[in-house]
């Protein structure tokens, strides 16, 4: 239980263009999903959380203008990359979980490399 | 503000020695603490979770409310435990990860 998929799995793209990253839940119904971001060799920092039908809540100091996140349907949430930069290349990470109110089901996405040049 | 702690970055164990990886946790209600694991080129995924008391890979862990702690303890280790793990805790509807520990077990 629990799986679920990201697409593309990595991403080169120049600087100033966006890029959309999704996000699956394969077997289940997400009720909530998470956006995470990874530095090499550094923990996963939360960015949002996205509720299926609302507006995400950005953790502080993440550009919610920047990282544009949407959660349309139990199963899909795609996050933008706006404008990006090089400092925005890293791994984003997604995680679909199943139940509100308790721990749930939590699954991680494979991953998404971003690299802007 | 929920905060998970990992003191130790890197950890290097010869095989069939015991493994402990340190945990400590800051969070104002009851807390739901769970381990990770991530595997070299593979996704993150849960080892396991305190309330379930389970033991998974030989590996458990304790919730220790009075020291707010949960280290992750394996009486003896194998080669296939080298990784990165993540104590994580969830609270106020988000999981929030610890900065993680490299587990390298030496043959």
């Amino acid at each position: 239980g629990a799986v679920v998929s990201q697409h593309p799995s990595w991403v080169i793209c120049k600087s100033g263009t966006s890029v959309k990253i999704e996000c699956r839940s394969l077997d289940f119904q997400a009720t909530t999903m998470f956006w995470y971001r990874q530095f090499p060799k550094q923990s996963l920092m939360l960015m949002a959380t996205s509720n299926e039908g609302s507006k995400a809540t950005y953790e502080q100091g993440v550009e919610k203008d920047k990282f544009l996140i949407n959660h349309a349907s139990l199963t899909l949430s795609t996050l933008t990359v706006t404008s990006a930069h090089p400092e925005d290349s890293s791994f984003y990470i997604c995680s679909a979980r199943v139940a509100t109110g308790t721990s749930g089901s939590q699954g991680f996405g494979p991953g998404t490399r971003l690299t802007v040049t | 503000a929920q905060r998970v702690t990992q003191p130790e970055k890197l950890l290097s164990v010869f095989k069939g020695a015991p493994v402990e990886l340190k945990c400590n946790y800051s969070y104002s209600g009851s807390p739901e603490l769970f381990w990770y694991v991530q595997y070299s080129r593979q996704r993150l995924q849960l080892l396991l979770r305190h309330i379930s008391r389970e033991s998974i890979k030989g590996f458990t862990a304790d919730l220790n409310k009075g020291e707010t702690s949960f280290h992750l303890k394996k009486p003896f280790a194998q080669e296939e435990d080298s990784a990165m793990y993540y104590c994580a805790l969830f609270g106020n509807e988000k999981l929030t990860f610890g900065t993680g520990t490299r587990l390298t077990i030496i043959p």
